[in-house]
């Protein structure tokens, strides 16, 4: 079985700072790890992914993704935030032979200006 | 590229009757579409996988005669809720994948909320 956790319902930044949205999996196998944002009423927007190779992973929107395999741990990060940023963030595996992703609970994030 | 459109965006009907909800790939072939159920504040939970051209595979838990799912085409899968019920409001989301890969993510639908009334 896989699954993820995503152990803060809601992450709370002001705008500028750094960004951390904590995620960490179980899977059989290889992972294959996703980040997505959700706006209100829509559905997800795929912001990146780890399949293999380096590390920190870099995606859409000047987010990017630290990969560790000690700690099957998949952070999301940004170094300055916005207030656009503001959103439901959810992660994701995929394991070996399984198609289909297995979302964590979701975090949302909060931006104040 | 890599495009899902879902519609309707939002459908309220009366208990009793049935919704479909239609799921299309814009510029790419999917031959493997998933739908998803996401409850207010929670997460997306996998209902079933749609494979073009043979029965779906539904997760465990998961009524198939109440949520029927047809995948006619690589670009048209559609989920019906038959005889809804007001525990059936939800938000629905279909994905697709463009590539038999299993590191190729999944591009979303826009997703259906559903209010049964």
């Amino acid at each position: 079985a896989q699954s993820v956790a995503q152990p803060e319902d809601q992450v709370n930044v002001a705008e500028g700072n750094p960004l951390t949205v904590k995620c960490t999996y179980s899977v059989s196998g290889n992972p294959y790890l996703f980040w997505y944002v959700q706006y209100p009423n829509r559905g997800l927007q795929f912001l990146l992914k780890y399949i293999t190779g380096d590390n920190l992973v870099k995606g859409s929107y000047g987010f990017e993704a630290e990969f560790n395999k000690s700690q099957t741990s998949f952070h999301l990060k940004k170094p300055s935030a916005l207030v656009s940023d503001s959103a439901l963030y959810f992660c994701a595996v995929r394991g070996t032979g399984r198609r289909a992703l297995t979302f964590g609970s979701g975090t949302r994030l909060q931006v104040q200006p | 590229g890599a495009v899902v459109s879902q519609h309707p965006s939002w459908v309220i009907c009366k208990s009793g009757t049935s919704v479909k909800i239609e799921c299309r790939s814009l510029d790419f072939q999917a031959t493997t579409m998933f739908w998803y159920r996401q409850f207010p504040k929670q997460s997306l939970m996998l209902m079933a996988t749609s494979n073009e051209g043979s029965k779906a595979t539904y997760e465990q838990g998961v009524e198939k005669d109440k949520f029927l799912i047809n995948h006619a085409s690589l670009t048209l899968s559609t989920l019906t809720v038959t005889s809804a019920h007001p525990e059936d409001s939800s938000f629905y989301i279909c994905s697709a994948t463009y590539r038999d890969s299993n590191n190729s993510p999944l591009h979303f639908g826009n997703g259906t909320r559903l209010t049964v009334t």
